[in-house]
């Protein structure tokens, strides 16, 4: 069975200090991994997507990599607007195109 | 730039009701999905619909739950006679159709049956 998991469940940290987040995954093939930032009480708002091993991606201060088994979601110098939930999806290739979500990090910065 | 919009955002019913939770999916997209998150749980897949039919549908998505897209518009998930159980954020989401591109998520309709 195709698994999704988070680590830390939670995360604090100071204004600025950098940190990353943990997605590990098991699947028969991956097609996609996609990370997704959640404020309490909304959807889940898309990031970024990566679909080989070694691919990175950027969007102001976070980075996303991906090795075969893990992704990280880095957060260099991050702000007190950072804080969110930051979740995982993997899509699996092969059968179900249905994207299977881990259950997060939940991260807050302290100014 | 385009989004996923619900009503209602908040809905309280009592257990055996029936509630239509509605969506107004991204106008391009093709394909439509809900999803629900219990509190303090993970995003789970209910179902996926395309071309006017259920596509994939997870074990949560049985008899009591049905999805209709009624107009060229809007994407409803309908729960029958709710439970308990049921009571959690819904969320709806779009995709353009490529297999490996990223759903849209809506802000969700926090139901809470009493």
């Amino acid at each position: 069975e195709d698994q999704v998991t988070q680590s830390p469940e939670a995360l604090r940290l100071q204004e600025g200090e950098s940190s990353s987040l943990n997605c590990s995954y098991t699947v028969s093939g991956l097609r996609g991994l996609f990370w997704y930032r959640q404020d309490p009480g909304k959807g889940p708002e898309f990031l970024f997507t990566l679909y080989s091993a070694g691919e990175e991606k950027e969007k102001e201060r976070l980075k996303a990599t991906l090795t075969k088994k893990e992704s990280f979601l880095h957060i260099t110098a991050p702000k007190p607007e950072d804080s969110a939930t930051y979740l995982c999806a993997v899509q699996a290739s092969g059968g179900s195109y249905i994207p299977t979500f881990g259950r997060g990090t939940s991260l807050i910065v302290h100014p | 730039e385009p989004e996923v919009t619900q009503t209602p955002s908040h809905q309280v019913t009592q257990m055996g009701q029936e509630v239509i939770l509605r969506c107004v999916p991204i106008s391009n997209h093709l394909y439509f999905y809900w999803y629900r998150q219990i509190l303090g749980q993970k995003v789970e897949f209910l179902v996926s619909f395309y071309n006017n039919e259920i596509s994939e549908k997870s074990e949560i998505f049985d008899d009591q739950f049905s999805v209709e897209r009624p107009d060229g518009s809007n994407f409803t998930l309908k729960i029958r006679s709710t439970k308990l159980e049921d009571s959690a954020m819904y969320f709806c989401a779009s995709g353009d159709g490529e297999a490996d591109s990223p759903l849209h998520f809506g802000n969700g309709t926090r139901l809470t049956v009493t």
